[in-house]
């Protein structure tokens, strides 16, 4: 198992407003992801968050939206820019040990008014 | 992309009987995962399968890697209270570098 603690774990936003979600892990990983899940949905893969370089984004999603950071083995941010209530979603920050195993923390809830 | 079709969606069953679900792949896929999910909480590892054919329990839980790498389920024996909540699957497919594909979960109720 891993600790993966989220931040903020849920909030309320402002249309037109940037929200950032912080990650942090007990230990130095390779592999972070960010997913969504919205309202009563799976989850979707937005980006893998490579250390020192930019994010490496899936389909569907762009770095403008939904800035990225790493800036070590053990943190990083996602940023929901420019928010609308289509945004309203879980935002989970996971990680990989290199066992192809994928741990989550407990989820960011966003809701957009 | 690719497709995991999980089913069933949902289920309401009386606590003590035992529940099945599966998920099927449009692709041969090398590594299965199943998580379950409580209300506001991130979803939890349960069992992770690796081989084909692959049979591994976790105390009531039960899943296995079907023989063709396309599809896996998940049996929950003598289900109590605490069951309660959102199982998904997923899946890594040959091809797909580190990327997990998730099934769409099924919704698990228990009636005391």
């Amino acid at each position: 198992s891993a600790v993966i603690s989220q931040k903020p774990s849920r909030d309320i936003c402002q249309r037109g407003t940037s929200l950032t979600i912080q990650c942090q892990v007990d230990s130095q990983v390779t592999m972070m992801f960010w997913y969504r899940q919205q309202p009563g949905q799976s989850l979707t893969l937005i980006a893998t968050a490579n250390q020192g370089s930019e994010a490496t984004y899936e389909s569907g999603f762009v770095i403008d939206k939904f800035p990225i950071s790493r800036p070590n083995l053990t943190f990083s941010t996602l940023t929901v820019s420019n928010m609308s209530p289509e945004d309203s979603s879980i935002y989970l920050c996971s990680m990989d040990r290199g066992t192809g195993e994928l741990f989550f923390g407990e989820g960011s809830r966003l809701t957009v008014l | 992309g690719q497709q995991l079709n999980q089913s069933p969606q949902s289920m309401f069953i009386q606590e003590g009987e035992d529940v099945s679900m599966n998920c099927t792949s449009s692709s041969i896929f090398n590594t299965w995962l199943w998580y379950k999910q409580d209300p506001g909480e991130g979803p939890v590892l349960l069992i992770a399968l690796y081989k084909a054919g692959e049979l591994t329990s976790n105390g009531r839980l039960t899943a296995q890697f079907g023989i063709t790498r396309k599809d896996s389920f998940l049996n929950i024996s003598a289900s109590i209270p605490s069951d309660v909540g959102i199982y998904f699957c997923a899946g890594r497919a040959n091809n797909a570098g580190n990327m997990l594909t998730f099934g769409g979960g099924t919704r698990l109720m228990v009636k005391p």
